[in-house]
């Protein structure tokens, strides 16, 4: 079983609607959970982050948490064609100093006109 | 000025030979991070640095070695390449810091390099 785990997609969407995507991860004690938008050929840039269960809202972003079922989801109001681009999911387990990040394969996001 | 520096921005290079990939930041990060992005397979992790002092494998070392220079430098090298470190490779940094009862790292990448092994 893979540490985070993302759905590849292209998940599609029409523009104006909301996009719905999702990510699991296995470890329990995973406490710090990142969104990372990447379009292609460029770096990760942080969208999103969130460590209490339920949600939180960025403009036209939430992101979701819940620690029981292992899931967080991001979702994206008002879908634009400039948000088409591949979504990392990313969580960080809490072991103090030793903390680093573990990506999932990331959904790719089509915003169709 | 970009905060994390990579160079080359693109290289191509041929099999069995040397090559490092170097990072530079401006964030004054202790923590740096090589990366290398496959399509399908995300965002690995080759090395890592919590400081200067301190050199750690990742998930996928093998083939590769890291030189921290400084605070502010992170190299990689192939020491000898192969066509299946064709990849785009991305240095990170981060700072750790905690509020409330969560530690967050907020991570900031590099615009990566292209590297093509032939």
């Amino acid at each position: 079983q893979k540490e985070v785990e993302q759905n590849s997609g292209p998940l599609s969407v029409p523009e104006g609607a909301i996009a719905s995507l999702n990510c699991t991860y296995s470890d329990r004690v995973s406490q710090s959970f990142f969104w990372y938008r990447q379009y292609s050929g460029k770096s990760p840039e942080l969208i999103m982050s969130i460590y209490s269960n339920g949600d939180k809202e960025d403009g036209r972003f939430t992101a979701q948490l819940n620690k029981a079922s292992q899931y967080v989801s991001l979702l994206i109001r008002d879908s634009q064609p400039s948000d088409s681009a591949t979504y990392l999911c990313a969580v960080i387990r809490n072991t103090g100093t030793a903390s680093k990040l573990t990506f999932g394969t990331g959904t790719r996001l089509q915003v169709t006109l | 000025d970009a905060d994390v520096t990579q160079t080359p921005r693109n290289r191509i290079t041929k099999t069995g030979k040397r090559i490092m990939l170097e990072c530079s930041q401006t964030k004054g990060h202790d923590r740096m991070y090589w990366y290398r992005q496959d399509p399908g397979l995300g965002l690995r992790l080759i090395y890592y640095s919590f400081d200067v002092k301190d050199i750690n494998k990742g998930e996928i070392s093998d083939g590769y070695s890291v030189s921290r220079q400084a605070q502010a430098k992170f190299s990689l090298s192939l020491e000898s390449a192969i066509p299946n470190q064709t990849a785009l490779y991305f240095c990170a940094t981060s700072d750790l810091y905690t509020t409330g009862q969560a530690v967050l790292d907020g991570y900031t990448f590099g615009s990566g390099t292209r590297l093509t092994v032939v």
